[in-house]
């Protein structure tokens, strides 16, 4: 199906773990973005990517990683993962960077870490 | 800091009412104003986006109101539906080059029937 996709949609883990969350779009979006959703918060951007091999932090990027050697795929991994980064992450793309960009939203990943 | 102040954070209207949602930004260079909206389970989707330059927008039930001077925008839905319920985010950001969405903090909309 075209659109954007996230897996897993559920991930439970603990403590100390590397998790990689994936993010795949088929429109061939320039621009990727993966945010995290807490309450009280909003959505906080952690990082973003304009193309291939392009990446830059965001918001809140302590703890995560990022890689994007191919346009449609943006993965995330929690290279060790700790109870506050329990939340729920969404991945985002936009065709352009502009600021005026509709961002198109993925399902999300509901992340719990134990 | 947070830059885009929304309120309030949650909200139950009754069938048929009006759904007023406010935010409040402090970057003068912030040029584009989107809402999204999230149903349970889902993702974010745009609604509706307003530019600085006017003042009202409207989309069918959906209107933004801005005021440029106060630095303050707003969502109204008129005749609130049960299938409105859900989570509204409004988001600031400046254009040229990439600039990034500064969300607000969302509020969560219940239209009872």
């Amino acid at each position: 199906d075209a659109g954007i996709t996230q897996s897993p949609r559920y991930k439970i883990t603990e403590t100390g773990r590397q998790v990689t969350l994936m993010c795949h779009q088929t429109w061939s979006h320039s621009y990727m973005f993966w945010y995290r959703q807490d309450l009280g918060h909003g959505l906080r951007l952690i990082y973003y990517s304009a193309a291939a091999d392009i990446t830059d932090k965001g918001e809140v990027p302590d703890g995560y990683v990022v890689s994007r050697s191919k346009t449609e795929n943006f993965p995330l991994t929690l290279e060790s993962a700790t109870r506050s980064q329990t939340s729920v992450y969404f991945c985002a793309s936009s065709e352009l960077g502009g600021g005026r960009e509709t961002q198109y939203f993925g399902p999300g990943t509901r992340l719990l870490v134990l | 800091q947070q830059q885009v102040k929304q309120s309030p954070q949650s909200l139950i209207v009754q069938k048929g009412g009006i759904s007023i949602i406010n935010c409040a930004y402090e970057n003068t260079a912030f040029d584009y104003f989107p809402w999204y909206q999230q149903f349970p389970g889902k993702g974010p989707a745009l609604l509706i986006a307003i530019r600085p330059d006017v003042s009202e927008k409207k989309e069918g039930r959906f209107t933004i109101s801005f005021n440029k001077s106060a630095k303050q925008f707003s969502l109204h839905i008129m005749d609130s539906q049960p299938g409105d319920s859900a989570t509204y985010f409004c988001a600031a950001s400046k254009s040229g080059g990439y600039n990034k969405l500064i969300f607000g903090a969302g509020t969560r909309l219940a239209v009872h029937p």
